[in-house]
């Protein structure tokens, strides 16, 4: 299984809503990732969780909140989001997140819209 | 500081055309460099990568040399084909940084039939 996925596949919220979202690696990764990408540029690196412990913050707002409950799983938190906060939001995982040769395996992405 | 630059798209060729797509780098030390695909609707894909001076990656018809002197690694494809049609995104990634991929701009692709 070289898969990556990502749920829901598309989510429309409001700017009181509290919503997660999920993703999920069955490959032994044990570097996860959350980006956020604005349409026509590239992903941005939001966080990086290393063995299960949060080791990047990109200085992200608080109003996301990552959470890596065990070494396949990631999500993410969103609460009192902005309408600039819409875009497409991928996850991803890698091998080691040590190992500067190892390429990133990408999920579909969730396309969140806020309202 | 670290970065890649990315030929401006969109870049548009007939079917069966020769592409290339350059990119440049800068960057401290040897980085790893990868170009990923990005189809319309979908996630990113590694593409192919080259971890040290000299190797050549390639995948899918598609080929990319890892150029120290020249601090290149133009993807090239001999014969392109409708289904290629995506963006791609060249990237590097550092020894000292391994977690964080730094990324181009993106170069958008478009193929005619």
């Amino acid at each position: 299984d070289t898969e990556v996925t990502q749920t829901p596949k598309h989510l429309v919220m409001g700017m009181t809503n509290k919503k997660s979202l999920k993703c999920e690696q069955h490959m032994g990764h044990r570097a996860m990732y959350w980006y956020k990408q604005k349409a026509k540029k590239p992903p941005e690196l939001m966080f990086v969780y290393s063995y299960e412990k949060l080791s990047i913050n990109e200085s992200v707002p608080s109003r996301f909140s990552p959470e890596c409950p065990n070494s396949s799983l990631l999500n993410l938190h969103l609460h009192a989001l902005q309408p600039e906060d819409s875009a497409l939001y991928l996850c991803a995982s890698s091998q080691d997140p040590n190992a500067y040769y190892n390429e990133q395996f990408f999920g579909p992405g969730t396309r969140l819209t806020v309202l | 500081g670290d970065s890649v630059t990315q030929m401006e798209g969109p870049v548009t060729l007939s079917e069966e055309a020769f592409l290339t797509i350059n990119c440049t780098y800068t960057a401290t030390g040897y980085p790893s460099l990868f170009w990923y695909v990005q189809y319309p609707g979908e996630g990113l894909q590694l593409l192919l990568k080259a971890t040290k001076a000299d190797d050549k990656g390639s995948n899918k018809g598609f080929e990319a040399t890892y150029r120290k002197e020249t601090t290149s690694f133009h993807l090239e494809k001999g014969s392109v084909q409708v289904s290629d049609s995506a963006v791609y995104f060249c990237a590097l990634c550092l020894y000292s940084s391994a977690s964080k991929i730094i990324f181009g701009s993106g170069t958008r692709l478009s193929i005619r039939p």
